[in-house]
Protein backbone atom coordinates (compact mmCIF):
# COMPACT_ATOMS: atom_id res chain seq x y z
CA UNK A 1 0.00 0.00 0.00
CA UNK A 2 1.69 3.20 -1.07
CA UNK A 3 -0.36 5.32 1.21
CA UNK A 4 -2.22 9.10 -0.01
CA UNK A 5 0.98 10.74 -2.33
CA UNK A 6 1.00 14.13 -2.54
CA UNK A 7 3.14 16.60 -4.40
CA UNK A 8 5.09 18.71 -4.54
CA UNK A 9 6.46 18.32 -1.25
CA UNK A 10 7.57 22.25 -0.90
CA UNK A 11 6.30 24.57 -3.02
CA UNK A 12 8.11 28.62 -3.03
CA UNK A 13 6.47 31.38 -5.06
CA UNK A 14 5.56 34.80 -5.25
CA UNK A 15 2.40 36.05 -4.38
CA UNK A 16 0.06 36.77 -7.45
CA UNK A 17 0.92 33.48 -8.91
CA UNK A 18 -0.98 30.12 -9.90
CA UNK A 19 -0.58 27.42 -7.40
CA UNK A 20 -1.26 23.72 -7.89
CA UNK A 21 -1.36 21.13 -5.23
CA UNK A 22 -1.64 17.42 -6.47
CA UNK A 23 -2.97 14.99 -3.99
CA UNK A 24 -3.27 10.69 -5.00
CA UNK A 25 -5.28 9.02 -2.45
CA UNK A 26 -5.22 5.38 -1.60
CA UNK A 27 -7.21 2.98 -4.02
CA UNK A 28 -10.58 2.21 -2.97
CA UNK A 29 -11.14 4.91 -0.42
CA UNK A 30 -14.35 7.06 -0.95
CA UNK A 31 -13.90 9.68 0.70
CA UNK A 32 -11.05 12.51 0.38
CA UNK A 33 -9.92 15.02 2.50
CA UNK A 34 -7.88 18.81 2.26
CA UNK A 35 -6.69 20.35 5.24
CA UNK A 36 -4.28 23.27 6.13
CA UNK A 37 -1.90 23.39 8.97
CA UNK A 38 -1.06 26.61 10.53
CA UNK A 39 0.42 27.87 14.06
CA UNK A 40 -2.29 30.28 14.58
CA UNK A 41 -5.40 28.50 13.56
CA UNK A 42 -4.31 24.79 13.75
CA UNK A 43 -5.69 21.74 11.29
CA UNK A 44 -8.67 23.43 9.07
CA UNK A 45 -10.49 21.20 7.07
CA UNK A 46 -10.89 22.68 3.74
CA UNK A 47 -13.18 20.75 1.51
CA UNK A 48 -13.95 17.06 0.77
CA UNK A 49 -15.47 15.18 -1.66
CA UNK A 50 -17.07 11.38 -1.56
CA UNK A 51 -17.24 9.04 -4.31
CA UNK A 52 -15.58 12.56 -6.65
CA UNK A 53 -18.55 14.88 -5.57
CA UNK A 54 -17.72 17.76 -3.39
CA UNK A 55 -19.71 17.45 -0.68
CA UNK A 56 -18.59 20.11 1.70
CA UNK A 57 -16.98 22.99 0.84
CA UNK A 58 -17.71 25.50 3.63
CA UNK A 59 -14.00 25.71 5.18
CA UNK A 60 -12.41 26.40 1.44
CA UNK A 61 -11.15 30.35 2.97
CA UNK A 62 -11.77 32.31 -0.32
CA UNK A 63 -13.25 32.32 -4.00
CA UNK A 64 -9.44 31.84 -4.69
CA UNK A 65 -9.17 28.32 -3.49
CA UNK A 66 -11.13 25.45 -5.80
CA UNK A 67 -10.64 21.57 -5.96
CA UNK A 68 -11.41 19.16 -8.27
CA UNK A 69 -11.19 15.18 -7.86
CA UNK A 70 -11.64 14.27 -11.87
CA UNK A 71 -11.07 10.66 -11.21
CA UNK A 72 -11.08 7.82 -8.38
CA UNK A 73 -7.02 8.39 -8.24
CA UNK A 74 -6.59 12.18 -8.43
CA UNK A 75 -7.41 15.88 -6.75
CA UNK A 76 -6.01 18.97 -6.93
CA UNK A 77 -6.47 22.26 -4.90
CA UNK A 78 -5.33 25.35 -6.75
CA UNK A 79 -4.98 28.81 -5.33
CA UNK A 80 -4.80 31.57 -7.68
CA UNK A 81 -4.00 34.25 -7.47
CA UNK A 82 -2.15 33.10 -4.27
CA UNK A 83 -0.91 35.50 -1.35
CA UNK A 84 1.36 35.30 1.37
CA UNK A 85 -1.14 34.86 4.49
CA UNK A 86 -1.38 31.21 2.18
CA UNK A 87 1.57 29.53 3.17
CA UNK A 88 1.02 27.13 5.21
CA UNK A 89 1.16 23.00 5.14
CA UNK A 90 -1.23 21.69 3.14
CA UNK A 91 -2.64 18.35 4.04
CA UNK A 92 -4.54 15.53 1.93
CA UNK A 93 -6.00 12.49 3.56
CA UNK A 94 -8.47 9.73 2.33
CA UNK A 95 -10.62 7.12 4.41
CA UNK A 96 -12.32 3.94 3.43
CA UNK A 97 -15.81 5.49 4.72
CA UNK A 98 -17.00 8.44 6.52
CA UNK A 99 -16.77 6.93 9.74
CA UNK A 100 -13.34 5.58 9.18
CA UNK A 101 -9.64 6.88 10.30
CA UNK A 102 -8.08 9.09 7.72
CA UNK A 103 -4.76 8.63 6.59
CA UNK A 104 -2.75 11.38 5.66
CA UNK A 105 -0.27 12.11 2.82
CA UNK A 106 3.21 14.31 4.06
CA UNK A 107 1.74 16.99 3.17
CA UNK A 108 2.86 20.23 0.59
CA UNK A 109 4.71 23.04 2.53
CA UNK A 110 3.82 26.05 1.10
CA UNK A 111 5.36 29.81 1.20
CA UNK A 112 4.39 32.30 -0.76
CA UNK A 113 7.02 34.94 -0.85
CA UNK B 1 -21.84 19.99 15.90
CA UNK B 2 -19.07 18.14 17.55
CA UNK B 3 -16.12 19.96 19.08
CA UNK B 4 -13.73 18.78 20.80
CA UNK B 5 -10.97 19.94 23.10
CA UNK B 6 -7.02 19.64 24.08
CA UNK B 7 -6.56 21.31 27.07
CA UNK B 8 -2.33 21.59 27.07
CA UNK B 9 -0.85 23.10 24.50
CA UNK B 10 2.35 21.57 25.56
CA UNK B 11 3.63 18.70 27.83
CA UNK B 12 6.99 18.02 28.83
CA UNK B 13 8.07 14.79 30.49
CA UNK B 14 10.97 13.20 31.06
CA UNK B 15 12.05 9.69 29.12
CA UNK B 16 10.90 7.13 31.37
CA UNK B 17 8.53 9.21 32.69
CA UNK B 18 4.26 8.38 32.39
CA UNK B 19 2.23 10.23 30.13
CA UNK B 20 -1.45 11.52 29.69
CA UNK B 21 -2.86 13.53 27.34
CA UNK B 22 -6.43 15.21 28.06
CA UNK B 23 -8.88 15.03 25.13
CA UNK B 24 -12.80 16.43 25.85
CA UNK B 25 -15.39 16.38 23.62
CA UNK B 26 -18.98 17.68 23.38
CA UNK B 27 -21.85 15.76 21.55
CA UNK B 28 -24.83 14.19 22.31
CA UNK B 29 -24.63 10.62 20.58
CA UNK B 30 -22.13 7.90 20.67
CA UNK B 31 -18.82 9.30 19.62
CA UNK B 32 -16.48 7.88 17.29
CA UNK B 33 -13.14 8.70 18.78
CA UNK B 34 -9.73 9.00 17.36
CA UNK B 35 -6.02 10.16 18.32
CA UNK B 36 -3.09 10.55 15.90
CA UNK B 37 0.27 11.58 15.86
CA UNK B 38 2.32 13.89 14.32
CA UNK B 39 5.97 13.71 14.05
CA UNK B 40 8.36 17.47 12.31
CA UNK B 41 7.54 17.12 8.52
CA UNK B 42 4.93 14.55 8.14
CA UNK B 43 1.36 13.95 8.01
CA UNK B 44 -0.69 11.97 10.85
CA UNK B 45 -0.79 8.74 11.52
CA UNK B 46 -3.05 6.72 13.57
CA UNK B 47 -2.58 5.65 16.88
CA UNK B 48 -5.65 4.48 17.66
CA UNK B 49 -9.40 4.82 17.62
CA UNK B 50 -12.89 4.04 19.63
CA UNK B 51 -16.07 3.10 17.92
CA UNK B 52 -17.80 0.92 20.65
CA UNK B 53 -17.34 -1.47 22.83
CA UNK B 54 -14.48 -1.72 25.43
CA UNK B 55 -13.37 1.67 26.74
CA UNK B 56 -10.26 1.23 26.69
CA UNK B 57 -8.44 0.88 23.75
CA UNK B 58 -4.82 -0.55 23.01
CA UNK B 59 -2.97 0.92 19.81
CA UNK B 60 -0.04 1.26 18.52
CA UNK B 61 3.99 2.12 19.69
CA UNK B 62 2.47 0.96 23.22
CA UNK B 63 -0.22 4.09 23.74
CA UNK B 64 -3.59 3.74 25.03
CA UNK B 65 -7.02 5.64 25.62
CA UNK B 66 -9.66 5.41 27.89
CA UNK B 67 -13.39 6.06 26.90
CA UNK B 68 -15.28 7.81 29.79
CA UNK B 69 -18.81 9.10 28.76
CA UNK B 70 -19.56 10.43 32.00
CA UNK B 71 -16.34 12.96 31.77
CA UNK B 72 -16.78 13.33 27.88
CA UNK B 73 -13.50 12.34 27.34
CA UNK B 74 -10.60 10.59 25.90
CA UNK B 75 -7.42 10.45 27.31
CA UNK B 76 -4.25 9.02 25.84
CA UNK B 77 -2.04 7.34 28.16
CA UNK B 78 1.64 5.35 27.87
CA UNK B 79 3.52 3.94 30.78
CA UNK B 80 6.88 4.69 30.25
CA UNK B 81 7.71 7.69 27.34
CA UNK B 82 10.81 7.56 24.95
CA UNK B 83 12.39 9.82 23.45
CA UNK B 84 11.45 9.19 19.95
CA UNK B 85 7.66 10.03 21.02
CA UNK B 86 8.46 14.00 21.23
CA UNK B 87 5.56 14.79 18.63
CA UNK B 88 1.97 16.50 18.12
CA UNK B 89 -1.34 14.89 18.96
CA UNK B 90 -4.32 15.40 18.43
CA UNK B 91 -7.56 14.02 19.39
CA UNK B 92 -10.52 13.85 16.78
CA UNK B 93 -14.03 13.26 17.41
CA UNK B 94 -16.84 12.01 15.05
CA UNK B 95 -20.14 11.64 15.66
CA UNK B 96 -23.15 8.68 14.51
CA UNK B 97 -26.21 10.36 14.15
CA UNK B 98 -24.87 13.23 12.69
CA UNK B 99 -21.98 14.63 10.88
CA UNK B 100 -19.26 11.01 10.60
CA UNK B 101 -16.05 13.23 9.63
CA UNK B 102 -14.56 13.95 12.68
CA UNK B 103 -13.72 17.56 14.06
CA UNK B 104 -9.68 17.63 14.91
CA UNK B 105 -8.64 18.97 18.74
CA UNK B 106 -5.52 22.09 18.21
CA UNK B 107 -3.15 19.56 19.27
CA UNK B 108 -0.46 19.44 22.19
CA UNK B 109 2.94 18.93 21.34
CA UNK B 110 4.61 16.62 23.17
CA UNK B 111 8.72 17.38 24.69
CA UNK B 112 10.66 14.69 25.68
CA UNK B 113 13.32 15.43 28.41
CA UNK B 114 16.80 12.93 28.29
Amino acid sequence: DAGVIQSPRHEVTEMGQEVTLRCKPISGHDYLFWYRQTMMRGLELLIYFNNNVPIDDSGMPEDRFSAKMPNASFSTLKIQPSEPRDSAVYFCASSLRENQPQHFGDGTRLSIL
Amino acid sequence: AQSVTQPDIHITVSEGASLELRCNYSYGATPYLFWYVQSPGQGLQLLLKYFSGDTLVQGIKGFEAEFKRSQSSFNLRKPSVHWSDAAEYFCAVGASGGSYIPTFGRGTSLIVHP
